[in-house]
């Protein structure tokens, strides 16, 4: 079964700091895995996706996520944090099976961003 | 706009009461999903439906009762809610494994 875990319920980063958000997986078959953000009353955004290509993934607004198989990890990172950051991070992982698809969600991250 | 559309956008029905939530999306997409969001609770995946067959239902009460009647529309009826079902409830579509994309969400409070 799929899983994902988020270290880390809340990060607190200075304003042009780098930014690091840790998500780890758990898949019994090859994933996809997406990092989304979410802003209050807000639906989740998608911020980028590994669906298999290349292992360093360039998403929206700076940020980035690379997928490490032997880690099973795929942690978001921003050289440069933006007060507009502040917001929550949700890691998500899905998987086929049988034409059935499934989307499984971290428990969510919430940067915060000091001035 | 995300292609996928909410509504109502914010509800709030008493106990006993039967309200609708309403998703839908025209992004061609085969697979549908309802989550609930709970304040310090983490996404919770409720139902999921690919091809208009329901193919999840994570232990959802029953008071909670989904229709998919195409691939374009679902949604979400609720009869005899309790407090503690109050939340924010997200639906998405998705093209097979692809990402979803949610709408913005309906903000349910019972009372």
């Amino acid at each position: 079964a799929q899983s994902v875990t988020q270290l880390g319920s809340h990060v607190s980063v200075s304003e042009g700091a780098l930014v690091l958000l840790r998500c780890n997986y758990s898949s019994s078959v090859p994933p996809y895995l997406f990092w989304y953000v979410q802003y209050p009353n807000q639906g989740l955004q998608l911020l980028l996706k590994y669906t298999s290509a290349a292992t360093l993934v360039k998403g929206i607004n700076g940020f980035e996520a690379e997928f490490k198989k032997s880690e099973t990890s795929f942690h978001l990172t921003k050289p440069s944090a933006h007060m507009s950051d502040a917001a929550e991070y949700f890691c998500a992982v899905s998987e086929i099976r049988s034409s059935a698809s499934k989307i499984i969600f971290g428990s969510g991250t919430r940067l915060s961003i000091r001035p | 706009e995300t292609g996928v559309t909410q509504t109502p956008r914010h509800l709030v029905m008493g106990m006993t009461n039967k309200k609708s939530l309403k998703c839908e999306q025209h992004l061609g997409h085969n697979a549908m999903y309802w989550y609930k969001q709970s304040a310090k609770k983490p996404l919770e995946l409720m139902f999921v439906y690919n091809f208009k067959e329901q193919t999840e239902n994570n232990s959802v009460p029953s008071r909670f009762s989904p229709e998919c009647p195409n691939s374009s529309h679902l949604f979400l009826h609720l009869h005899t809610l309790q407090p503690e079902d109050s939340a924010l409830y997200l639906c998405a579509s998705s093209q097979a494994a692809g990402e979803a994309f949610f709408g913005q969400g309906t903000r349910l409070t019972v009372v």
